[in-house]
């Protein structure tokens, strides 16, 4: 248990569907993150969310768009997806982007593409 | 560009000792680190090296030497619940964290 929570687990959905990827921190973090984590690859970091304002988008597709209302909470919305884009999805917390503090993960959300 | 470079997968026994390297080349540094990653579960932080030298914590220690563009990650006493996959994250100027691939690491009885 890292303080960081992910709803939900695991997903399943079609190319023309819409869904949303939900991550919580309870660690008064001020930084979160969306990485994708494809099987032996490298993690690759999607976006920074810091004191709430977008700071990093790493070229990724429109059809990924993030939200992150407050500090605690950031999500990531699903749309038009593609087969390719099946992989585990991580979201991660931080004391603050910028700076080299550890990130603290939560469990992930394996996403199917069908 | 930057790049890691790091072994797919290593095999080691239960109460031996293993190294698993990294090197690395970031636009600019500013430490780096080493994560755990069991089979289905969240990386978990292990070690932060940002000075060069040796850290040690408990069975775990991490070296790194800033010059050669080099650390690797040192585990004690293996045990089984060892077995899983170990990240090496370098810090570049922008203050992120770029990943490698990972090392699978396995330990046999």
């Amino acid at each position: 248990e890292t303080g960081v929570t992910q709803t939900p687990r695991h997903l399943v959905m079609g190319m023309t569907n819409k869904k949303s990827l939900k991550c919580e921190q309870h660690l008064g973090h001020n930084a979160m993150y969306w990485y994708k984590q494809s099987a032996k690859k490298p993690l690759e970091l999607m976006f920074v969310y810091n004191f709430k304002e977008q700071t990093e988008n790493n070229s990724v597709p429109s059809r990924f768009s993030p939200e992150c209302p407050n500090s605690s909470h950031l999500f990531l919305h699903l749309h038009t997806l593609q087969p390719e884009d099946s992989a585990l999805y991580l979201c991660a917390s931080s004391q603050e982007s910028g700076t080299p503090y550890e990130q603290y993960f939560g469990p992930g959300t394996r996403l199917t593409v069908t | 560009g930057q790049n890691i470079d790091q072994p797919t997968e290593m095999t080691a026994t239960e109460g031996a000792i293993v190294q698993i390297n990294c090197t690395y080349q970031t636009s600019g540094f500013n430490g780096l680190f080493w994560y755990q990653q069991h089979a289905g579960e969240a990386p978990t932080f292990l070690s932060y090296n940002v000075l060069d030298g040796l850290e040690e914590k408990g069975r775990f220690s991490s070296f790194l030497s800033r010059s050669k563009g080099y650390s690797y990650l040192l585990l004690k006493e293996l045990q089984m619940k060892d077995s899983a996959s170990y990240l090496c994250a370098p810090v570049d100027s922008n203050y992120q964290l770029i990943w490698g691939a990972g090392t699978k690491l396995i330990i046999k009885p």
